[in-house]
């Protein structure tokens, strides 16, 4: 089975442009996460999406969005973008949300914004 | 609310020596925790988790991990470090009441030749 998928890899952007990061969750795991990994504040949930609907959310404001696909693909968009959003963002996927799931991991999109 | 704790940032090993990353958690209700590694510009890989059953779970690239109710805690150890284990470690626990995966810090392990 191929694993979870993240489209682009890196990516370079200026303040105040938008940005989004796509997630291709491994075959047959209809639940995606998103997370933001930086060196100051370490792994920080964003949001997860269960059949197309968001079922969790973190602390984030609202310019940081999602949204999941019949085909459960998975999309996250971050609008007027900011230096502190610069970080690596992580997709996970796993075959259900609760309990005893692990999740798989991508490689991430590497996000720079100058 | 729920939480982990890494409270290492680094820890430092001899090849061929044991190695323990250390992880202890508040949760209420009962706890499913879990371990990952990230390599250097790579996502995060699973090792293992527990869920319930037996204090010692058995993971992947040798590696296991000791739950401890009384002490609420769930140490990463391995027997025989390898130089390639280098690499950061995450605990994470499972809200119950969400559903989200909380994670710990991170510990970054360094094995040395």
């Amino acid at each position: 089975k191929a694993g979870v998928t993240q489209t682009p890899r890196y990516l370079i952007k200026t303040r105040g442009q938008q940005v989004t990061l796509s997630c291709s969750p491994i075959s047959g795991h209809r639940s995606v996460s998103w997370y933001q990994q930086t060196p100051g504040q370490g792994l920080q949930f964003l949001f997860e999406y269960f059949s197309e609907t968001q079922r969790n959310k973190g602390n984030f404001p609202g310019r940081f969005s999602g949204r999941q696909f019949s085909n459960s693909r998975s999309e996250m968009n971050v609008s007027t973008l900011e230096l502190g959003d610069s970080a690596l963002y992580l997709c996970a996927s796993s075959l259900v949300t609760s309990g005893v799931y692990e999740q798989y991991f991508g490689p991430g999109t590497r996000l720079t914004v100058t | 609310a729920q939480s982990v704790a890494q409270p290492e940032d680094q820890v430092n090993v001899a090849e061929g020596n044991p190695l323990t990353v250390k992880c202890t958690y508040s949760v209420s209700g009962n706890p499913y925790l879990f371990w990952y590694v990230q390599y250097p510009n790579r996502g995060l890989q699973f090792l293992l988790k527990y869920i319930t059953g037996d204090n010692l779970v058995k993971g992947s690239y040798g590696f296991e991990a000791e739950f401890n109710k009384s002490q609420t805690s769930f140490h990463l150890k391995k027997p025989s470090a390898l130089v390639s284990d280098s690499a950061l470690y995450f605990c994470a626990v499972r809200d119950g009441n969400t559903d989200k995966l909380i994670f710990g810090t991170g510990t970054r392990l360094q094995v040395f030749p």
